[in-house]
């Protein structure tokens, strides 16, 4: 069975600084993968996803994330983190094409300080 | 992208009530699934609703306490039936458009 792990539950930054936060995933073929956003009281925005091809993706809002397969890892980037980033990041790993059976990891939320 | 709408937005229930949350999507859908995400947790899926089929339940979930409802291509419900404080929980719904999910803003439920 596909699992996901994000091993950060809460992360701050500065306004400004770059940020990462990680993603692991376990699945025996080429996985789907999905970075989501959830703004309190929202629901989720996809941010990139991958499926193939180059393993930099790049998303909305200036993020993106890269696929290493060898670390089994879908870390998600910014350069320039803005307060407006203050949210809840979901990473997801799907089954792939025409499948729409996702897998959840449990989240990270981040917290921007002035 | 699907525009997708919730209804309600949130609501305060009794145990031993049942709470119908509705879900509009823009256009014309296949497929449509309902998650449930607990306080701190992640999402988690409770069913597939495919209109013109029965809907299909995850591991953990039942009709009997979920039932759900497919109309037509644009329109599903999920009941929480028999509520307990246990099912306080965000309820969203999502459809598959492409090869991508797109979600609802979800329904804040507590149960008291």
């Amino acid at each position: 069975a596909q699992s996901v792990t994000q091993p950060d539950i809460h992360i701050t930054v500065s306004e400004g600084a770059s940020l990462e936060l990680r993603c692991n995933y376990s699945y025996g073929a080429t996985p789907y993968l999905f970075w989501y956003v959830q703004s309190p009281g929202q629901g989720l925005q996809l941010l990139l996803k991958y499926f193939s091809g180059d393993t930099l993706v790049q998303g909305i809002k200036g993020f993106e994330a890269e696929f290493k397969r060898s670390q089994s890892s879908f870390n998600l980037r910014k350069p320039s983190v803005h307060w407006s980033d203050a949210a809840e990041y979901f990473c997801a790993v799907g089954e792939g094409a025409g499948s729409y059976q996702l897998t959840f990891g449990k989240g990270t939320k981040l917290s921007v300080i002035p | 992208s699907a525009v997708i709408s919730q209804k309600p937005s949130r609501d305060i229930c009794q145990r031993g009530t049942s709470l119908t949350i509705q879900c509009q999507v823009d256009s014309q859908v296949t497929m449509m699934f309902w998650y449930r995400q607990q306080p701190g947790q992640s999402l988690t899926l409770i069913a597939t609703a495919n209109q013109g089929s029965e809907a299909t339940y995850e591991s953990g979930f039942v009709i009997d306490k979920f039932p759900i409802s497919r109309p037509n291509l644009t329109f599903s419900t999920l009941t929480v039936s028999n509520m307990s404080p246990e099912d306080s929980s965000i309820y969203l719904c999502s459809v598959g458009q492409g090869n991508e999910q797109f979600f609802g803003p979800g329904t804040r439920l507590t149960v008291l």
